[in-house]
C-alpha cells in the first residue's frame, strides 16, 4: 500500500540492546523525520533528512543513529537502549518542491511503541 | 531559535462550547510555515492546517476557524460547538524555511464532554 510504514508497531527490548526501527515511504518525498513522543513534552524530533545520504541531528538526538541510503527508507537505530528511550517514535515524511516558496505538511506513520525493560 | 508554545496542556469543554487552543511560536527567519494537527485517542497524527508567515489571511473550515497574528507571533485555533469526537491531543508545529525540520508543541489535550 501507498504511504508510509513503520515497523515494528510493538517492540520490547531489554537495556543494552541494539535496535532498529524502520520506516519506509512510497511517494519518494524528499524529507524524512523521527520524533519521539512522550507524556508532557508532545513531539520531539530526533533526527532529520534532505535526501538520501543528508541527514540532521533533532532536538534529542543522544543514544540514536540514523542512515539513508536510500530515498524511501530512514531506519531509526538505538545503539545501547535504555529504560529512558521508552517511548512512542513516529516517522514522518514531507515533499517540499522548494523550500523557499511553500512547505508542505508532514506525513506521519502509525508509530512504533518501544518499550525497554 | 526556533521555537513552538502550548500552554495549555489539558482543555475541557461540555459540548456545543467554543474552545480556543493557543499556539505561540518563535523564530528568526521571516518566512516560514505553521501548522496544526490533530492525534485523536487512536494515535495518529492527522493534518489539519498549514499557513505561510506572508499569508496572515484567517482561515475557516466548517466548525474549525484558525487566528495567525505575526504581531504577537500566534497562531490559535478554534473549534466553534464543539462535539464529543473533537476530543483529541492536538498539536502547532514551526518550520521555517532555511532550515527543513519540524518542530512540534507540546500538545494540548481537549476533553468534550457530553
Amino acid at each position: 500500500d501507498a504511504g508510509i510504514t513503520q515497523s515494528p508497531r510493538y517492540k520490547i527490548t531489554e537495556t543494552g540492546r541494539q535496535v532498529t526501527l524502520m520506516c519506509h515511504q512510497t511517494w519518494s518525498h524528499s524529507y524524512m523525520f523521527w520524533y519521539r513522543q512522550d507524556l508532557g513534552h508532545g513531539l520531539r524530533l530526533i533526527y532529520y533528512s534532505a535526501a538520501a545520504d543528508i541527514t540532521d541531528k533533532g532536538e534529542v538526538p543522544d543514544g540514536y543513529v540514523v542512515s539513508r541510503s536510500k530515498t524511501e527508507n530512514f531506519p531509526l537505530t538505538l545503539e545501547s537502549a535504555t529504560r529512558s528511550q521508552t517511548s512512542v517514535y513516529f516517522c514522518a515524511s514531507s515533499e517540499s518542491l522548494n523550500p523557499r516558496v511553500t512547505r508542505t505538511e508532514a506525513f506521519f506513520g502509525q508509530g512504533t511503541r518501544l518499550t525497554v525493560v | 531559535a526556533q521555537k513552538v508554545t502550548q500552554a495549555q496542556t489539558e482543555i475541557s469543554v461540555v459540548e456545543k462550547e467554543d474552545v480556543t487552543l493557543d499556539c505561540v511560536y518563535e523564530t528568526r527567519d521571516t518566512t516560514y510555515y505553521l501548522f496544526w494537527y490533530k492525534q485523536p485517542p487512536s494515535g495518529e497524527l492527522v493534518f489539519l492546517i498549514r499557513r505561510n508567515s506572508f499569508d496572515e489571511q484567517n482561515e475557516i473550515s466548517g466548525r474549525y476557524s484558525w487566528n495567525f497574528q505575526k504581531s504577537t507571533s500566534s497562531f490559535n485555533f478554534t473549534i466553534t460547538a464543539s462535539q464529543v469526537v473533537d476530543s483529541a491531543v492536538y498539536f502547532c508545529a514551526l518550520s521555517e524555511a532555511r532550515t527543513y525540520k519540524y518542530i512540534f508543541g507540546t500538545g494540548t489535550r481537549l476533553k468534550v464532554l457530553a
